[in-house]
């Protein structure tokens, strides 16, 4: 089955330092990863996804993300972090049958960037 | 503005009384689905729907009805509430994914409370 893992509940970062959120996966075949951002109050907001192609995708925000096959990680980056970035993250991957369109999402991580 | 909406965003109902949560976009999508998100588990699939009158079970149905009349439109529906079913929801639609993999644009989400 399609699973994705997100081992780190929180994470905590300075002002201006780099982050990383981390993300693993588990899929039969070609994956198809995303990443989704969850401020206070609000609703899941698209971050970026990963089709195919060059492994390094840039999303909103400044965010970006690698895709590693050979470590089955998909981790979030950000140059230089921004207390505005503290939110929920999860990572997600679609599922086998493609036709549902059914994300299967992890646990979720908590950025916490401190002034 | 294009959008997903969902009301109402905040609610709280005794066991056993009947409840609906709407949900309803404005981008013409073929595909909509409901998700819950509880701590520690990330987010779940409930039901979703490929097009009007054409719906289908996810990973957590039971308890739940949905219905697609109309293609903006995607009610979730308690027929019976139960504590268990106090989490957070979210609605999320698309475009048809069966063309490949399309991302998915999420509601507000709607916090429900079953005493």
């Amino acid at each position: 089955a399609q699973s994705v893992a997100q081992p780190e509940d929180q994470v905590n970062v300075a002002e201006g330092n780099p982050l990383t959120v981390k993300c693993t996966y588990s899929v039969s075949g070609n994956p198809y990863l995303f990443w989704y951002v969850q401020y206070p109050n609000r609703g899941l907001q698209f971050l970026l996804k990963y089709i195919t192609g060059d492994n390094l995708v840039k999303g909103s925000y400044g965010f970006e993300a690698e895709f590693n096959k050979s470590q089955t990680s998909f981790h979030l980056k950000k140059p230089s972090a921004l207390v505005s970035d503290s939110a929920l993250y999860f990572c997600a991957v679609r599922d086998k049958d493609g036709a549902t369109n059914k994300l299967i999402f992890g646990t979720g991580t908590l950025l916490a960037v401190q002034p | 503005e294009a959008q997903v909406t969902q009301n109402p965003r905040y609610l709280i109902t005794v066991t056993g009384k009947k409840l609906t949560v709407t949900c309803s976009q404005n981008m013409n999508h073929e595909y909509m689905s409901w998700y819950r998100q509880d701590p520690g588990l990330g987010l779940r699939q409930i039901y979703y729907s490929m097009n009007v009158e054409v719906t289908d079970k996810g990973d957590v149905p039971e308890g739940y009805k949905v219905s697609r009349k109309e293609k903006r439109n995607f009610p979730l529906i308690l027929e019976s509430p139960s504590p268990n079913q106090t989490s957070l929801y979210f609605c999320a639609s698309s475009l048809n994914p069966s063309g490949g993999t399309i991302t998915q644009y999420f509601g507000p989400g709607t916090r429900l409370l079953v005493l």
